[in-house]
């Protein structure tokens, strides 16, 4: 079982829409969660921390749910801008790892 | 505002050489670390270094090695370039979480 798992997608939205992903982590004892956007031949860059009792930034809403060991990516109103490959990452292995979930591409259209 | 360099965007070598990765980055980052992205498989941890002159293995070591011999530039370098370590090359850094990308080298071994 991979340490950290996601669905590829493409998950095709209509503009507008509210999308959402999932991740889910193997390893019970991991302590730091977050989400990355990676663009198109770009780098991964910092989207959101995941805390314990769930977090919002704008449009964006994180959620942690340890019973289950899963993580969660929701989108509100979509925008064409949102078109990205979004990467779960869990801090597994205790120090500075950190695993790498293989990534969600997400398609936003008009 | 963090930033991670590369030496190359993009590079093309022959299987055999010797090839040489730069990574600098400017904030004072204890942690560097190096990572391939190959499709599907997602981003890998090959070497990471919590210090100068210190080094660790990652989950992909083999093939690789590294130099720390100031804190702020990280080099990987491949002894004998193959065709199987064609991939993007990325370089990251931090002090506690998250991890802050260079902008990758897309490396090919012909």
């Amino acid at each position: 079982r991979k340490e950290v798992e996601q669905d590829p997608g493409p998950f095709n939205v209509p503009e507008g829409a509210t999308v959402a992903f999932n991740c889910t982590y193997s390893n019970s004892a991991s302590q730091s969660f977050f989400w990355y956007r990676q663009d198109c031949r770009k780098e991964p860059k910092l989207l959101m921390s995941v805390y314990s009792s769930g977090n919002e930034d704008g449009r964006f809403t994180a959620q942690l749910n340890r019973a289950s060991q899963y993580i969660s990516l929701l989108i509100r109103d979509s925008k064409l801008s949102d078109s990205a490959t979004y990467l779960c990452v869990v801090n597994s292995g205790g120090g500075n790892k950190l695993t790498f979930g293989t990534g969600t591409q997400l398609k936003v259209e008009l | 505002d963090v930033k991670v360099t590369q030496s190359s965007r993009y590079l093309v070598k022959r299987t055999g050489e010797k090839v040489f990765l730069e990574c600098v980055q400017d904030m004072d980052h204890e942690n560097m670390f190096w990572y391939r992205q190959d499709p599907g498989l997602g981003l890998r941890l090959i070497y990471f270094s919590y210090d100068v002159k210190m080094k660790e293995k990652g989950d992909i070591p083999e093939g690789y090695s590294v130099s720390r011999e100031k804190k702020e530039r990280f080099s990987l370098i491949l002894e004998s370039a193959s065709t199987n370590q064609t991939s993007m090359y990325l370089c990251a850094s931090n002090r506690d979480r998250p991890l802050y990308f260079g902008p990758g080298t897309r490396l090919t071994v012909l």
